[in-house]
């Protein structure tokens, strides 16, 4: 199968910093990607999806960089609500909705 | 309006046993997906349905059914229950415009013992 793979983290940042995590995948077909936040023991929400020209939702901005495999959610000015897991998730190319999880990268975002 | 609801939130099994989980999805989507997440692991794909006709399936034993009634809710069947099927059971469902708006619901946490 192919993956996505993700550093599981977790990564601790302070209030305010800014962090990023990477995402690669390894199947060269996939075309659509997203970010999802999944909280402890709740659901994955959509975050954002990740488009190559950059996607940015105020605080929070994804990268798609297809000649390398990877994507990118940086996150600038962190909130102790940010601490979350953060799913990198690929669309199985010609499945319809089938979706390819990373395990997640968990933030701990500290007072 | 109401999102996906699922039944039941929490269930304790034996092995061996049966399980069916329920999914409703939101008013008006017809396609419902079907996932499951293991502790410390990203969801898996496991069944999608739209229209009541099976569209896709994931790298899962035949233990594992599922079928989609006419008014959209869906079931997904577990026989045979193993320890390892032991896992929040999630159910997504959307509209036929895409997966960006795919809305999942909060999950039903099975248990084997």
């Amino acid at each position: 199968r192919k993956e996505v793979e993700q550093d599981p983290g977790p990564f601790n940042v302070p209030e305010g910093a800014t962090v990023a995590f990477n995402c690669t995948y390894s199947n060269s077909a996939s075309q659509s990607f997203f970010w999802y936040r999944q909280d402890c023991r709740k659901e994955p929400k959509l975050l954002m999806s990740v488009y190559s020209s950059g996607n940015e939702d105020g605080r929070f901005t994804a990268q798609l960089n297809r000649a390398s495999q990877y994507i990118s959610l940086l996150i600038r000015d962190s909130k102790l609500s940010d601490s979350a897991t953060y799913l990198c998730v690929e669309l199985v190319p010609g499945s319809g909705y089938a979706l390819n999880f990373g395990k997640g990268t968990s933030l701990l975002v500290t007072p | 309006d109401a999102g996906v609801t699922q039944s039941p939130t929490h269930l304790i099994k034996t092995r061996g046993q049966h399980v069916t989980l329920r999914c409703s999805p939101i008013s008006g989507h017809k396609s419902v997906s079907w996932y499951q997440q293991v502790l410390g692991q990203g969801p898996q794909f496991i069944f999608q349905y739209y229209e009541k006709e099976e569209r896709g399936r994931g790298n899962f034993p035949d233990r594992f059914s599922a079928r989609q009634f006419p008014n959209y809710s869906s079931e997904l069947n577990v026989n045979a229950l193993l320890l390892g099927d032991s896992a929040l059971y999630l159910c997504a469902s959307t509209s036929r415009t895409g997966a960006n708006v795919l809305t999942f619901g909060a999950g039903s946490r099975l248990t084997v013992l």
